[in-house]
């Protein structure tokens, strides 16, 4: 059975620009997650997706946004870049919605904003 | 805003000994999971606390959920090098939103 998959791997950009980046979840898998994991800041809660709706969100200005698709995959769009949201992106699924059921982690979209 | 701080942030033992990392919630949790990172890795899931008080058990890990439901507590005893990595806990609070703790980096000394 495939995992969780992301892309692109590495993504470079200029303070300003926008960012996509993309998750399919696993087959079954409804619920989506999304994740940032900078230096010494562990990981930071930012969207969760189930169903198609956004559920609920992390302590993120709205220039971080997204959306999920009908075949359950996802999309995190970050507008206007700064230097600060250089970090690794993790995406998640689960099969139980919410918070509740074990995630599984993709391998993550690391972000270099120059 | 909501907290959930972990401790200690690095630990280094001898191969062979114990290992403990903490969870403290500034708020009751309705649940508490845990992780583990490799170097290199992604968060990859250990387990799932839901009951006040609750204790669970992985082979050499012990897993406990507090009374009050905002702390938690992973233990390995005689730890390997397979051991190494970040553990991270993940409690959910009231609103439904996941606050993972920063992390606890494992490293084990041959």
């Amino acid at each position: 059975e495939a995992g969780v998959t992301q892309s692109p791997t590495h993504l470079i950009k200029t303070r300003g620009q926008q960012a996509t980046l993309r998750c399919s979840p696993i087959s079954g898998h409804t619920s989506v997650y999304w994740y940032q994991q900078a230096l010494g800041l562990g990981l930071q809660f930012l969207l969760w997706y189930d169903e198609g709706e956004e559920r609920n969100r992390g302590n993120f200005p709205p220039r971080f946004s997204g959306r999920q698709f009908p075949n359950y995959s996802s999309e995190l769009n970050v507008n206007a870049l700064e230097l600060e949201d250089s970090a690794l992106y993790l995406c998640a699924s689960s099969f139980v919605g919410g918070a509740r059921g074990e995630q599984f982690f993709g391998p993550g979209t690391r972000l270099t904003v120059l | 805003g909501q907290q959930v701080m972990q401790i200690p942030q690095y630990q280094h033992v001898q191969e062979g000994e114990d290992f403990t990392t903490y969870c403290n919630s500034s708020t009751t949790l309705s649940n508490i999971q845990w992780y583990k990172q490799r170097p290199g890795g992604h968060p990859v899931f250990l387990i799932q606390l839901v009951k006040s008080g609750e204790v669970k058990k992985q082979k050499r890990l012990t897993f406990q959920f507090g009374e009050a439901k905002k702390n938690s507590s992973l233990h390995i005893t005689a730890t390997q090098t397979t051991d190494v990595g970040t553990y991270f806990c993940a409690g959910t609070n009231r609103d439904d939103k996941i606050i993972f703790g920063k992390g606890t980096r494992l490293h084990i000394l041959p």
